[in-house]
């Protein structure tokens, strides 16, 4: 079955620590996204990435980092230097960056710092 | 700077009845709106979407309405049923520059009632 799978679902991370988020598609989506979940509010845009090799800042790209060295995979990094990273995140895809075409979601992990 | 706002953080409605969830947006520059289903812990499904050239559209249960000039639109659903309870979230996409990114509301907890 054609999806987006995002692992771990679950994820603790101790302060201080790095730690990536994966995320793999294989629905052949040229455009990648992380969105982030905070209670109460939207979903917000950390970073995307249109084609291998190239990525943008999203709104909140502070304390995170990206790559995309392969059409399916576009990994997250929440580094130390992001202040409050426990929350709901979301990676996402679409058949392109333009025009009229909706983002699909994977089912999100949830990271909790400790 | 919120350029999609959903007012209402919740709404309660009986089976069978109507639900109308609304979205407001500031960016003139949207031109094509989505609504998402989201249950907990789970990623966002795509529900509708209506392109700014359209004021209306149309799938089963679920009608989405966009008033241009007023920068509103709504999401109706009927009948209702207790499986629709979930959190909806509205989103817009504009076109040209932005690469297709999407921004999100914060969301309406919708709950069906039996």
């Amino acid at each position: 079955d054609g999806g987006i799978t995002q692992s771990p679902k679950y994820l603790f991370r101790k302060e201080g620590q790095n730690v990536t988020l994966s995320c793999e598609q294989n629905l052949n989506h040229d455009a990648m996204y992380w969105y982030r979940q905070d209670p109460g509010q939207g979903l917000r845009l950390i970073y995307y990435s249109q084609i291998v090799n190239d990525f943008q800042k999203g709104d909140i790209a502070e304390g995170y980092s990206v790559s995309r060295e392969k059409k399916e995979s576009f990994p997250l990094t929440v580094t130390s230097a992001q202040k409050n990273p426990t929350a709901f995140y979301l990676c996402a895809s679409s058949p392109r960056l333009t025009g009229n075409t909706e983002a699909f979601f994977g089912q999100g992990t949830r990271l909790t710092v400790v | 700077d919120q350029q999609v706002k959903q007012n209402s953080p919740s709404l309660s409605v009986q089976e069978g009845r109507i639900s109308i969830l609304n979205c407001d947006y500031t960016n003139s520059m949207f031109d094509y709106f989505l609504w998402y289903k989201k249950y907990p812990a789970e990623g966002p499904t795509f529900l509708i979407s209506i392109s700014s050239i359209k004021d209306k559209n149309e799938d089963g249960r679920f009608t989405v309405f966009l008033n241009k000039s007023a920068k509103h639109l709504s999401l109706h659903i009927v009948p209702s049923q207790p499986g629709d309870s979930a959190v909806y979230f509205c989103a817009a996409h504009a076109g040209g520059t932005s690469y297709g990114k999407l921004t999100f509301g914060q969301g309406t907890i919708l709950t069906v009632h039996p």
